[in-house]
């Protein structure tokens, strides 16, 4: 199985942006990058996925490296409500086998 | 839509004996997956049910099991506990293929204790 490699924990301030990274040089060609997160007393949430090109939603943005053997979660503007476990797992499309490693503890200080 | 439901909340059990976690998944899904999270770990996946079968399993022994029912509904068995299974299980659920979407939405879980 491919694995990741994130930080154990990181801090942000509110209404800064946060960078996660997450290496994960054993990617092949068809798995597709994952983020999920788990707030505090709840299961996790999906919050986006990619697979070459960086990718925008509501919540994050996606940045991949050229060779896919990094990528970097990045919420524009923490708030408090963002403090979570932020997991970055690696999958084929539409295989539902999701592997989580530990992930990283994001804190948001007011 | 409530989402993702399942119950119990909590689960209190003696070693030795056998549990049942239930799962009801986000309309219109009709896959569901079963994680268990140790405190402070990561979820490890224990297996996945579509079209009423294991489609796929984790590194989980045989006293994990479980069912789907025809209206996508899941159980989760854990035969024979032990100290260690005690955790959160989490369950998931996804939607059809033909829909194309990547997105697993989880339950709140339920949390066993064994002593």
């Amino acid at each position: 199985d491919a694995k990741t490699t994130q930080p154990n924990s990181m801090e942000s301030n509110e209404e800064e942006p946060v960078h996660l990274p997450c290496n994960h040089s054993t990617i092949s060609g068809t798995d597709y990058i994952h983020w999920y997160r788990q707030l505090p007393s709840q299961g996790p949430e999906y919050v986006i996925h990619g697979l070459t090109s960086n990718v925008n939603n509501r919540m994050a943005s996606l940045a991949i490296a050229e060779d896919r053997k990094s990528s970097t979660l990045i919420l524009h503007r923490a708030t408090l409500r963002d403090a979570a476990v932020y997991y970055c797992i690696l999958a084929e499309y539409n295989n539902n086998d999701m592997r989580f490693g530990a992930g990283t503890r994001l804190t948001v200080k007011p | 839509d409530a989402g993702v439901t399942q119950s119990p909340t909590h689960l209190i059990k003696t070693r030795g004996q056998q549990v049942t976690l239930r799962c009801s998944p986000k309309s219109g899904h009709d896959t569901v997956s079963w994680y268990q999270q140790a405190l402070g770990q990561g979820p490890q996946f224990i297996f996945q049910y579509y079209e009423e079968e294991e489609r796929q399993r984790g590194n989980f022994p045989d006293r994990f099991s479980g069912h789907q029912f025809p209206n996508y509904s899941s159980e989760l068995n854990v035969n024979a506990l032990l100290l260690g299974d005690s955790a959160l299980y989490l369950c998931a659920s996804s939607a059809p293929l033909a829909e194309m979407t990547n997105e697993q939405f989880f339950g709140p879980g339920t949390r066993l204790t064994v002593l």
